[in-house]
């Protein structure tokens, strides 16, 4: 069965500082991909960026970058430069599964950028 | 390119009222999903499809119902709304895997009050 933890409830950044975002997972699959989404208060789900399970090198997009730590099955997600606009809940997922048909989400963090 | 769209945005029901919630995707995606989302909650799993005429339970199915007779539609229905499936409901849409780099594409969610 597959599992995303996302041990931190809420998190404080001051703006323009860096901050990490924590996610561990569990998967028996050879292969999987790892998401993070964004959901602001409007609710809306966006995409931020992608990393597979045979990437030897970390995503990045823009400001967002992926930590990723295969052996201890750890996808942290570092945010740079945060901007009051980066305040929202942060999820974590994973897909996987025999024909990737499988998408686990984690409880998520809720990140607050103070000015 | 109008992506994942909801129908409707929002919803009051009476406790045993049943309805449908609509999704529709032009993206020409496989699979289908819906989830419910309490506050403060990450998103859980109703059902979710794999292509045209194909459905199978998620992780919270009792009280729904689902079908998928058009590769673009994905319906979700209650047939007797009770006070517990307050919620908010996502719709999401992804291609077929194996690959596991793309991500879910989202709708943005129909708000459901039961009374």
């Amino acid at each position: 069965a597959q599992k995303i933890t996302q041990t931190q409830p809420g998190m404080f950044v001051q703006e323009k500082e860096a901050v990490t975002l924590d996610c561990t997972y569990d998967t028996s699959d050879p292969s999987y991909g790892l998401f993070w989404y964004k959901q602001p208060s409007s609710g809306e789900m966006i995409f931020l960026i992608y990393q597979g399970s045979y990437d030897q090198q970390n995503a990045t997009e823009g400001r967002y970058s992926l930590n990723f730590q295969k052996a201890r099955k750890s996808a942290n997600l570092v945010i740079s430069a945060s901007q009051l606009g980066d305040s929202a809940m942060y999820f974590c997922a994973m897909r996987g599964g025999d024909y990737g048909q499988n998408f686990v989400f984690g409880p998520g963090t809720r990140l607050s950028v103070l000015p | 390119n109008a992506g994942v769209t909801q129908t409707p945005k929002f919803r009051v029901l009476k406790t045993g009222q049943s309805m449908t919630l609509l999704c529709a995707q032009d993206m020409n995606h496989e699979y289908m999903y819906w989830y419910r989302q309490d506050p403060g909650m990450g998103l859980r799993l109703i059902h979710y499809s794999v292509g045209e005429g194909t459905t199978a339970k998620g992780e919270v199915p009792d009280g729904y119902n689902v079908s998928r007779l058009k590769k673009q539609n994905f319906l979700l229905g209650l047939e007797s709304a009770a006070p517990s499936q307050t919620s908010v409901y996502f719709c999401a849409s992804t291609f077929e895997g194996p690959s596991n780099n793309q991500p879910q594409h989202f709708g943005d969610g129909t708000r459901l009050s039961i009374l």
